[in-house]
């Protein structure tokens, strides 16, 4: 199947830093792609959706300005959590689907962010 | 999206068939049902999908009865490494994003 990619795997920072996710997608293009946020024991959360050479789409409740989307290229989707804070630890996940495998959706490893 | 309702947690042993029923009665005409698989600090891993009857593949069997209001993901013969949050999802797959319910917490026992 498609393999999407995230970079880093975890990642710890001290509050008032900017940390930046790198997601990709390593064998096919993706003009779409979707950050999730997950909580410990809790599901995963749409924060936002991703679009190649537009703007992001947030989620109701998702500071725009704070979680910073950029999707420069078909194979990468960037997320960047500035001014960090310990309430942003949580594990990043991005998703993309191949537009040529159908409708199954691809997800990254995710990304542990710790905020000390 | 419709909504889905599944068990939120499950017990098993090793070797034993486990059945995780989900509901999902408004489901509508173009939604399909897909599950995924979640492992403790990784991203969700696609295991199965389909639209009615039944689908079978390496990993697990669906059974969706005629009237889709409901699905059950069949994992034949689990292992401890089967222990996992396991996602019902439905929806027209189409290009939204997929949103998630609150999973079944399985758990395998020697």
């Amino acid at each position: 199947g498609a393999v999407v990619s995230q970079h880093p795997s975890w990642v710890i920072c001290k509050s008032g830093t900017s940390v930046k996710i790198e997601c990709r997608s390593l064998d096919f293009q993706a003009t779409t792609m979707f950050w999730y946020r997950q909580f410990p024991k809790q599901s995963l959360m749409l924060m936002a959706t991703s679009n190649e050479g537009s703007k992001a789409t947030y989620e109701q409740g998702v500071e725009k300005d704070k979680f910073l989307i950029n999707h420069a290229s078909l194979t990468l989707s960037t997320l960047t959590v500035t001014s960090a804070h310990p309430e942003d630890s949580s594990f990043y996940i991005c998703s993309a689907r191949d537009p040529g495998q159908g409708t199954e959706a691809f997800f990254g490893q995710g990304t542990r962010l710790t905020v000390v | 999206l419709a909504k889905t309702t599944q068990p939120i947690s499950m017990d098993s042993y090793e070797g034993q068939e486990v059945n995780i029923t989900c509901s999902h009665n408004n489901i509508a005409t173009n939604d399909y049902i897909t599950w995924y698989q979640q492992f403790p600090s990784q991203g969700p891993r696609f295991i199965i999908q389909g639209y009615k009857t039944k689908v079978t593949n390496e990993v697990a069997s669906l059974f969706i009865p005629a009237d889709r209001k409901s699905s059950t993901l069949s994992l034949p013969r689990v292992s401890l490494s089967d222990t996992a949050v396991y996602y019902c999802l439905v929806g027209d797959m189409g290009r939204r994003a997929l949103t998630f319910g609150s999973g079944t917490r399985l758990q395998v026992q020697p």
